[in-house]
């Protein structure tokens, strides 16, 4: 059963207008949210996160929106640019539960139209 | 500069070998993480250490093992490789969850068994 869940697999969005990647959880126990980007034959580079206390995470041009009672997340990128093109991975951990590691998500894959 | 570093870009193996990859993080971190990306199936766990010779089972460790004998080393051994252990696999590093921090990642070893 799919824990994270990313129900876009590709997005594509006009240069300088915003994205919105989207983000689903079902385990109540995630309490720490992160976004990832990764390009093509390299690792995950991390984002920007958001800890359950919170619903709102802002870092230049990315926010993080946290909806508790829906279970719901989105990465806003504001304004894109041709190098936000990339897939994004949505991922959850539960803190309290020791090392247990990140649930990802299946990943969007965004394409910035010039 | 934090690192993570995997020892291969690129593998080729035959089926049935032993293979190995390591990965060394020299941020001291206790937790450290193997997983596999696959298209369409995200990131998945396959193991996990949050110490020195402790190890968990992730969600696919099925035709794995791992070795952590020493706090920045956590090696991932396919006791006998298959075709469908053709992925790319990435590792990870973090503090415990409990500081709220993000998992830093490797560049990843595009592994290719034939």
């Amino acid at each position: 059963d799919q824990q994270v869940k990313q129900n876009s697999p590709s997005l594509s969005v006009q240069e300088g207008r915003i994205s919105i990647l989207n983000c689903d959880y079902t385990n109540s126990m995630f309490d720490y949210f992160l976004w990832y980007k990764k390009y093509p034959a390299e690792g995950p580079t991390f984002l920007i996160s958001i800890s359950s206390i919170k619903d709102k995470n802002e870092d230049g041009r990315f926010t993080v929106f946290l909806n508790k009672s829906a279970k719901h997340l989105s990465l806003h990128i504001v304004p894109s640019q041709p190098g936000d093109s990339a897939v994004y991975f949505c991922a959850a951990s539960n803190s309290g539960g020791g090392a247990d590691g990140l649930t990802f998500g299946k990943g969007t894959h965004l394409i910035i139209q010039p | 500069d934090v690192k993570v570093t995997q020892s291969s870009r690129y593998l080729v193996k035959r089926t049935g070998e032993k293979v190995f990859l390591e990965c060394v993080q020299d941020m001291d971190h206790e937790n450290m993480f193997w997983y596999r990306q696959d298209p369409g199936l995200g990131l998945r766990l396959i193991y996990f250490s949050y110490d020195v010779k402790m190890k968990e089972k992730g969600d696919i460790p099925e035709g794995y093992s791992v070795s952590r004998e020493k706090k920045e080393r956590f090696s991932l051994i396919l006791e006998s490789a298959s075709t469908n252990q053709t992925s790319m696999y990435l590792c990870a590093s973090s503090t415990p969850w409990q500081t709220y921090t993000e998992a830093f990642f490797g560049q990843g070893t595009r592994l290719t068994v034939v």
